[in-house]
């Protein structure tokens, strides 16, 4: 249980662009999505929090008009690259947090598999 | 300043011996600290999870120690096989805000036969 999917796994877009990043908990509702980038040999920074129904919280730095993310429900956020540009090419991973998800750690996030995004 | 320091940055064993990797956090309020295996291009994996009242946990071959006290864990791998390649990043958690995760920079390990 508690599987975190995100599509695509790989996206070449050219640079201008804009690119739509799905996350989805499979089997568990998640009131909490998280939204990641991790460039290469770096660890995981968070970009923002993203909570069902409401508007989502960025990190310093991050531009909220560029990043647009939609948590329309408790199992779906999305995250669209706007406007895209080669530095924007990264790994962007997700992850959410269970809401009820029986037997499992009240604290546990669980993390998509990552999108590869390549900007040229 | 909260921070999560893992040593060594990267480590080479041989197939079936064990190793053991280091985590030492400065981080408060502290809730929790997990262990992620990350290989990869890959999303990390939960390994371990552990709050303040746990010092030991273990998920098969993977055990994890916590002393809250020195502010330090380990993440001992018995019995290593080559799938044992990965990133393993030690994450520490507060109790405060909506997220708070404080992850550290990761301890990259190859498994060579």
């Amino acid at each position: 249980g508690a599987v975190v999917s995100q599509h695509p796994s790989r996206v070449i877009c050219k640079s201008g662009t804009s690119v739509k990043i799905e996350c989805r908990s499979l089997d568990f509702q998640a009131t909490t999505m998280f939204w990641y980038r991790q460039f290469p040999k770096q660890s995981l920074m968070l970009m923002a929090t993203s909570n069902e129904g409401s508007k989502a919280t960025y990190e310093q730095g991050v531009e909220k008009d560029k990043f647009l993310i939609n948590h329309a429900s408790l199992t779906l956020s999305t995250l669209t690259v706007t406007s895209a540009h080669p530095e924007d090419s990264s790994f962007y991973i997700c992850s959410a947090r269970a809401l009820g998800a029986g037997g499992n750690h009240p604290y546990e996030q669980y993390f998509g598999p990552g999108t590869r995004l390549t900007v040229t | 300043k909260n921070q999560v320091e893992q040593s060594p940055q990267s480590l080479i064993i041989l197939e079936g011996k064990n190793c053991t990797l280091q985590c030492n956090y400065t981080v408060s309020p502290f809730s929790n600290l997990r262990w992620y295996k990350q290989d990869t291009g890959r999303g990390p994996v939960s390994l371990t999870i552990m709050t303040f009242s746990e010092n030991t946990k273990s998920n098969g071959r993977y055990t994890a120690t916590l002393d809250a006290d020195t502010k330090q864990s380990s993440l001992h791998i018995t019995a290593s096989q080559l799938s044992d390649s990965a990133s393993y990043i030690c994450v520490v958690g507060v109790r405060t805000g909506a997220n708070n995760l404080f992850f550290g920079t990761g301890t990259r390990l190859t498994v060579i036969p």
